[in-house]
């Protein structure tokens, strides 16, 4: 089975500032690997996701995510946090023949002025 | 995009009643959708898998007579959560996947989720 982990589950920036998430993962078999993002009292959705290819995936509001298989890790990043960043974000895995995602324990950003 | 709805967003009941929430894929069929819980600031945790046309499948340690998932057709999932307590109290949240479609096919689309209290 694959388990996700989170390091960090507040993390509290201020507007125009970088932001980092960290997750790692862990599978004995390839996984496909997803961030999702919950504004508040909202859905999930998907912010970005790898599935092959280059390891380096982007989303259209300036977040990345870069794949590493040696550290097996995919940590989000955004150089320059938006206020209406704030929100919850989660790491997701799902094995590559299976829908089945196995979420982390979502990471908090708080975007201040 | 695909999307999925949910029905109700919120709801409140007494403790001892059933509340069904309805999952619905819009504008795609779903063979498959599947029921999460997410309690107040934790991670999504999957109930079960909930297939068309047959027993749903679930997930070690969720009550199946507690939940009970029926998907009556290819655009409808529906979790029952029978003799509701207090503890039942949780956000339940329903995806599907999209029509196999080149590198889409482990996407997933979420509903809004549906709030439930039980006094």
């Amino acid at each position: 089975a694959q388990s996700v982990t989170q390091l960090d589950s507040q993390v509290p920036v201020f507007e125009e500032a970088p932001v980092e998430l960290r997750c790692n993962y862990s599978s004995s078999v390839s996984v496909y690997l997803f961030w999702y993002v919950q504004y508040p009292n909202q859905g999930l959705q998907l912010l970005l996701k790898y599935l092959s290819g280059s390891t380096l995936v982007e989303s259209i509001n300036g977040f990345e995510a870069e794949f590493n298989k040696s550290q097996t890790s995919f940590h989000l990043r955004k150089p320059s946090v938006h206020i209406s960043d704030t929100a919850e974000y989660f790491c997701a895995v799902t094995r590559s023949n299976d829908y089945k995602l196995s979420f982390g324990a979502g990471t908090t950003v708080t975007v201040r002025a | 995009g695909a999307v999925v709805s949910q029905h109700p967003s919120r709801v409140i009941c007494k403790s001892g009643t059933s509340v069904k929430i309805e999952c619905r894929s819009l504008d795609f069929q779903a063979t498959t959708m599947f029921w999460y819980r997410q309690f107040p600031k934790q991670s999504l945790m999957l109930m079960a898998t909930s297939n068309e046309g047959s027993k749903a499948t679930y997930e070690q340690g969720v009550e199946k007579d507690k939940f009970l998932i029926n998907h009556a057709s290819l655009t409808l999932s529906t979790l029952t959560v029978t003799s509701a307590h207090p503890e039942d109290s949780s956000f339940y949240i329903c995806s599907a996947p999209p029509p196999r479609a080149g590198s889409s096919y482990n996407e997933q689309f979420f509903g809004p989720g549906t709030r439930l209290t039980v006094l």
